[in-house]
């Protein structure tokens, strides 16, 4: 799986959009980009993920360069709740047993202040 | 849906005892995965499960035994605990298939081993 890198920690205003950036300059062709966070004490949570073209749910939009080598991830009106460690990572999408097999680097820290 | 419970929240050991974490989930996934997660190590694989009654060794497999006699469960034991295996424990779920599904996380297990 292709390497990622992160700024280690952001912060931005309460009811701003929220962007998150995210290297991925090694990326292979058949590799998706996938969006995680974690708040405090809790288990990860996925966000979105994509392939080449942007995404959007209800959370959050995917934006991914044509190159695909980066990738940005918007929380549109970021609220307190949406502090957390965000973690991008870059995957094979494959059938069998490595579905599973997540990398998770140190992420980037977002405080959202009021 | 309940999605990914884990039992216990917290647990307090001694050196040399065992217990077992749990992890059950609802959704019916294939995939079952434990991920183990320090203080600037991020989050390690254990132990995975691509179904019932198939186990594999993730990264840090050491001092710990999983089974997975049914698509629901899959919990981890900790046959003699020792102090370096204090962490917050992760269980996660996917459905099969095609690989790209999201992982999906319980809260954790909180161990700490004296």
């Amino acid at each position: 799986d292709a390497k990622t890198t992160q700024p280690p920690s952001m912060d931005c205003a309460e009811g701003r959009a929220a962007n998150l950036p995210c290297n991925h300059s090694t990326i292979s062709g058949n590799e998706y980009v996938y969006w995680y966070r974690q708040i405090h004490s809790q288990g990860p949570q996925y966000i979105i993920h994509g392939l080449k073209n942007n995404e959007t749910n209800e959370m959050a939009s995917l934006i991914i360069t044509e190159d695909r080598k980066s990738s940005t991830l918007i929380l549109p009106h970021a609220t307190l709740r949406d502090t957390a460690v965000y973690y991008c990572i870059v995957r094979v999408a494959s059938s069998g047993g490595s579905n599973y097999k997540l990398t998770f680097g140190k992420g980037t820290l977002l405080t959202v202040n009021p | 849906n309940a999605g990914v419970t884990q039992t216990p929240k917290f647990q307090v050991l001694k050196t040399g005892q065992s217990m077992t974490l749990q992890c059950a989930q609802d959704m019916n996934h294939e995939y079952m995965s434990w991920y183990r997660q320090d203080p600037g190590m991020g989050l390690r694989l254990i132990h995975y499960s691509v179904g019932a009654g198939i186990t594999d060794q993730g990264e840090v497999p050491n001092g710990y035994n999983v089974s997975r006699s049914t698509t629901e469960d899959f919990p981890l034991r900790l046959l003699s605990a020792a102090p370096s295996q204090t962490s917050v424990y992760f269980c996660a779920s996917s459905k099969g298939g095609t690989g790209i599904s999201p992982l999906h996380f319980g809260n954790g297990t909180r161990l700490t081993v004296t």
